[in-house]
């Protein structure tokens, strides 16, 4: 089945010790997006690509940043984690970023900063 | 900019009466809305959306929701719920003049079902 991948499900990680977190898809959709989730708030959207280009949120905080290599990879890569960036990261791709499409989710990286 | 409001952060119901889940939205201006599904230790699912045209929707697993742009809501409804449909339920927006499909999300209602 086409899908979302999320790896690893769950990290942990130490204050200010670099973390990434990996989004595959199978769907060869054009755009990948990165949400962060913090316990009983809505999904918050921190970037998205557009193909190879990227789109930042004005309030993402430059400690986030992305990579996409290819179409099926898109990476989360935060290079101080604080005590305050442990939330549930959520990866989701559409086919083609048209207003009113469908957006299909991977299942979540839990991240923990000790 | 666009906001979404659940009021009901969590809905106990008894299996096989019905459920409503309340959702709002900001903007009195065009808008799409969007139902999707958590359920447990899985990502979230589209349940329904609504684009145009009609304004009840159906949606998947039994699920509709009404568009009502006088009170800028988009309440979700099913007659008669399953054990199956204990997960979070999040309404979303989106700004068809806004350019792209970027979503701006509720905080959820996690619905249960009490058998």
């Amino acid at each position: 089945d086409a899908m979302v991948i999320q790896n690893p499900r769950y990290q942990v990680t130490q204050f200010g010790k670099p973390v990434t977190l990996s989004c595959s898809q199978t769907l060869n959709h054009n755009v990948m997006y990165w949400y962060q989730q913090k316990s009983s708030q809505a999904p918050k959207l921190l970037f998205h690509y557009y193909d190879k280009d990227f789109n930042n949120e004005a309030d993402t905080p430059d400690n986030f940043q992305s990579r996409r290599p290819n179409t099926s990879f898109c990476f989360l890569d935060i290079r101080s984690p604080g005590l305050g960036d442990a939330a549930m990261y959520l990866c989701a791709t559409s086919r083609d970023g048209r207003v009113g499409g469908t957006q299909y989710f991977g299942p979540g990286t839990r991240l923990t900063v000790l | 900019a666009q906001s979404v409001t659940q009021l009901d952060s969590q809905v106990p119901v008894f299996e096989e009466a019905p459920v409503e889940l309340r959702c709002n939205y900001s903007s009195s201006v065009s808008v799409y809305l969007f139902w999707y599904v958590q359920y447990p230790n899985q990502g979230l699912q589209l349940l329904l959306k609504y684009l145009s045209g009609s304004t009840l929707v159906k949606g998947i697993n039994g699920f509709e929701a009404e568009f009502n742009k006088s009170q800028t809501s988009f309440h979700l409804r099913k007659p008669s719920v399953h054990i199956s449909d204990t997960a979070e339920y999040f309404c979303a927006v989106s700004d068809p003049n806004f350019g792209n499909e970027k979503l701006t999300f509720g905080t959820g209602t996690r619905l249960t079902i009490i058998p």
